[in-house]
């Protein structure tokens, strides 16, 4: 049980463009879902913390026009890379609270060209 | 602000061999401490936490962690590593009473095992 899933798994996009990433909860619920960002050889770094029927809580430095945010549903958070650069290219992952716990997705590889 | 540091980078352990890997923490109290495993591709898998008692814990796939506060530390170990532990390894610390939110993650530890 507490499985999370994340779609796409990888994803290459023209610079300019926007990219939607889905994490959802399969088998629980989850008022509370967390996005993280990992760059190569380093750590997760928590962006931001979503709650279902709220907006999200960024992190500081995030920009949260650019990394958009939507919880709508108890078992589904998206995040949305706008106007993506090269910058932008990394692995996102997103994580679901369930318990004492957090259940961690397999990750979404962004390629921004 | 709090912090997670993993010392070694990438460690090379033989099939059998005991192994530990390290974490030292700064935080303003006590923090929840965790441990989880990265294989390839796959996402982050809980292998042992440590909230307040018995301050040595043990997990799943054989390991267990040793919480010291007068070191800050809470280091991975595991008697007899099996080809299958290959992965990367995070330490990570969240806020005490909060559950498990808002975690800091350290930089990880690659593990590889030589046959």
């Amino acid at each position: 049980g507490a499985v999370v899933s994340q779609h796409p798994s990888r994803v290459i996009c023209k610079s300019g463009t926007s990219v939607k990433i889905e994490c959802r909860s399969l088998d629980f619920q989850a008022t509370t879902m967390f996005w993280y960002r990992q760059f190569p050889k380093q750590s997760l770094m928590l962006m931001a913390t979503s709650n279902e029927g709220s907006k999200a809580t960024y992190e500081q430095g995030v920009e949260k026009d650019k990394f958009l945010i939507n919880h709508a549903s108890l078992t589904l958070s998206t995040l949305t890379v706008t106007s993506a650069h090269p910058e932008d290219s990394s692995f996102y992952i997103c994580s679901a609270r369930f318990r004492d716990e957090q259940f961690f997705g397999p990750g979404t590889r962004l390629t921004v060209l | 602000a709090q912090s997670v540091t993993q010392p070694d980078i990438h460690i090379t352990v033989s099939e059998g061999a005991s192994l530990e890997l390290r974490c030292n923490y700064s935080y303003g109290a006590t923090p929840y401490l965790f441990w989880y495993v990265q294989s390839p591709g796959q996402g982050l898998q809980l292998l042992l936490k440590y909230f307040s008692g018995d301050t040595l814990v043990q997990g799943i796939k054989g390991f267990e962690a040793e919480f010291k506060r007068s070191q800050s530390s809470f280091n991975l170990r595991k008697p007899s590593v099996h080809w299958s532990d290959a992965a990367e390894y995070f330490c990570a610390v969240g806020p005490p009473h909060r559950g498990n939110e808002k975690l800091t993650f350290g930089t990880g530890t690659r593990l590889t095992i030589i046959p």
